[in-house]
């Protein structure tokens, strides 16, 4: 079946560094990868979408590449905030999974000043 | 543009009660979704709605059942509460048109089982 493999956190970073959060997924075909972002208190925001091979999504200074060969879709920023601290979740859906979305186990981004 | 909308946000019941959760898609939205997340379990998918129809159901008992209705929006139950179905209820919703379109979240029902 389907899965996403996050990396551990919590990561945490001091204002303006550079953030990269890895994430691998197996899945059958050619299914959609998503990162979404929950912030403490709310429900999953979309963060970026990619739906084939070579797509970046982009959204909010962050950035995600569809890497086939690899199967990931690490999710990028150059310059993280203080108001990045959230969970991130990679998630994929379609092709064998039907409709319904394939979470990681989320990774905690904390930014201090 | 709305959100999606769940209610209520918070619920405390005790073990052995009933429970329904409502959510309210996006609209123009007819596919909505529920996933559930306990603490130390992640995020899992629990059910699929679409033109009223159950679409695909994730790995939990029969006690967990819902309904869409004609306005798309759509019920969560779960019967015969347990503690360990404390967690957070998510709903989603997005348009009808595979995995390709993303699924738009809303802020949750928060269940507790004492």
């Amino acid at each position: 079946g389907n899965s996403v493999t996050q990396m551990e956190g919590p990561v945490t970073l001091s204002e303006e560094a550079f953030l990269t959060i890895n994430c691998t997924y197996t899945a059958t075909g050619y299914p959609s990868l998503f990162w979404y972002v929950q912030y403490p208190g709310e429900g999953l925001q979309l963060l970026l979408k990619a739906t084939k091979a070579d797509d970046k999504g982009s959204n909010k200074g962050f950035e995600a590449t569809y890497r086939k060969e690899t199967t990931s879709f690490h999710l990028e920023k150059g310059s993280v905030q203080v108001s990045d601290s959230a969970v991130y979740f990679c998630a994929l859906s379609g092709e064998g999974g039907g409709n319904k979305l394939t979470f990681g186990t989320g990774t905690q981004l904390k930014v201090e000043l | 543009e709305a959100g999606v909308t769940q209610s209520p946000t918070h619920l405390i019941k005790t073990r052995g009660q009933q429970v329904t959760l409502r959510c309210s898609p996006i609209s123009g939205h007819t596919s909505v979704y529920w996933y559930q997340q306990a603490l130390g379990l992640g995020l899992q998918f629990l059910l699929w709605y679409d033109e009223g129809e159950e679409r695909n159901r994730g790995n939990f008992p029969p006690r967990f059942s819902g309904r869409q209705f004609p306005n798309y929006s759509s019920e969560l139950n779960v019967n015969a509460l347990e503690l360990e179905d404390s967690a957070l209820y998510l709903c989603a919703s997005s348009l009808r048109t595979g995995g390709l379109q993303p699924q738009h979240f809303g802020d949750g029902t928060r269940l507790s089982i004492l």
